[in-house]
Order: structure tokens, then C-alpha cells, then sequence
């Protein structure tokens, strides 16, 4: 069966550092690849999608970047973080032939 | 472009008794609808969908949706609710060209006893 995992689970970090979020597949192969952010009272929002290694495509410009170094592998990165980045961060995949997403359990980032 | 509305962002229910998470999206074409359930500081889990098909779609944990295609809506219900039902609740729209998910702002269901 196919699982996602997400690291770490709660991150604390000062303004202005960088941030390494990770998620990885396991189960499945060549998998649609999703970052969300989920803002307080304010629903989820798409930040980045992979259909492949190296092909990332962005929803939203802001300061944070995403990359793809392996087929089940999907990072979430920041050169400096912004108060504003605070929130739950959501990995998510689906099949390519399937619109059925599934998420993994999220990352509690609080940017103090 | 798509885009969904849920119309409430909090619904108090008493146990056991009916329970109705309002959502209608907009959208020119044809489109995919989901609802998905998030239990507090946990991920997603997908309750059910609408592809095509039958408009009264059952999904899990004795939850359904119906699709009403005039009134652009998919509601989702529960005829009796319990207190572990409490969570947030998502509906969520998809072209059936591509598979980016556009989500309500969520509604936040609390079952008291």
C-alpha cells in the first residue's frame, strides 16, 4: 500500500533562517506531487505541484521554492522565512490517471 | 476558473441529530467534486467524491453528498452525527482535465454531547 510522510512534524524557526520541509511516497511510482498551505481559518491553498522529477510548477510567488531531486521525493524550501510563512503545510500525491489526492500529516511551522 | 464556496464556517450540532455542510462552486465546464474530512493536527482524508454518474454519492463514516448541477451545490449530510465526527471539513473542486484541486475555506463541524 502507498503511504506519504512528511518531516519534521512542528518546526519553530526565527524570521529571516532558512526552511527544509520534506515528503516522500513510498508504494508507488511517477506520482503527482503537491505542496499546500493551510493558513489559520483560511481553507487550503495550492503552493506548488510536480508532475516529474525536476518539473515544478508554482500557484502562488512568494519566497518560498520547491524541488523535486527524486520520483517520490518533494521538498519545500526557503532561503529566509517570513512571519507570514507560519501555518500547517500539507504534502499531498495522486496517481496521474486518478484526481483523487492524498495527503500526508502535515508540518506545524511557526515563524517567530 | 473554479472556485468553491462553503457557506458556513462553523455548524454546533447536538449528537445524534442531522447534520448539512453547505457548499456550492462556480465554474464554466464540467468539473469533479470532493469532500474531505481533516481531524484536528492531522492531513486530509477523502470522504467521497462526485465524478459522474449518480448525483447521491455515499462516501465514508456513513456521510453522503448529493450533486445538483442547477443550483451548482454538493452538500454533504449526515443523518446522525457523533462527537467524533468534530473536525473540519473541506469541499473541493477539480477540472476533469487536470487534477489541481481548488478548496473551500472549510467548516469547522463540533458535535457536543
Amino acid at each position: 500500500s502507498q503511504t506519504i510522510h512528511q518531516w519534521p512534524a512542528t518546526l519553530v524557526q526565527p524570521v529571516g533562517s532558512p526552511l527544509s520541509l520534506e515528503c516522500t511516497v513510498e508504494g508507488t511510482s511517477n506520482p503527482n506531487l503537491y505542496w499546500y498551505r493551510q493558513a489559520a481559518g483560511r481553507g487550503l491553498q495550492l503552493l506548488f505541484y510536480s508532475v516529474g522529477i525536476g518539473q515544478i510548477s508554482s500557484e502562488v510567488p512568494q519566497n518560498l521554492s520547491a524541488s523535486r531531486p527524486q520520483d517520490r521525493q518533494f521538498i519545500l524550501s526557503s532561503k529566509k522565512l517570513l512571519l507570514s510563512d507560519s501555518g500547517f503545510y500539507l504534502c499531498a500525491w495522486s496517481v496521474k490517471s486518478s484526481y483523487e489526492q492524498y495527503f500526508g500529516p502535515g508540518t506545524r511551522l511557526t515563524v517567530t | 476558473a473554479q472556485s468553491v464556496t462553503q457557506l458556513d464556517s462553523q455548524v454546533p450540532v447536538f449528537e445524534e441529530a442531522p447534520v448539512e455542510l453547505r457548499c456550492n462552486y462556480s465554474s464554466s465546464v464540467s468539473v469533479y467534486l470532493f469532500w474531505y474530512v481533516q481531524y484536528p493536527n492531522q492531513g486530509l482524508q477523502l470522504l467521497l467524491k462526485y465524478l459522474s454518474g449518480s448525483t447521491l454519492v455515499k462516501g465514508i463514516n456513513g456521510f453522503e453528498a448529493e450533486f445538483n448541477k442547477s443550483q451548482t451545490s454538493f452538500h454533504l449530510r449526515k443523518p446522525s452525527v457523533h462527537i467524533s465526527d468534530t473536525a473540519e471539513y473541506f469541499c473541493a473542486v477539480s477540472r476533469p482535465s487536470g487534477g489541481k484541486l481548488i478548496f473551500g475555506q472549510g467548516t469547522e463541524l463540533s458535535v457536543k454531547p
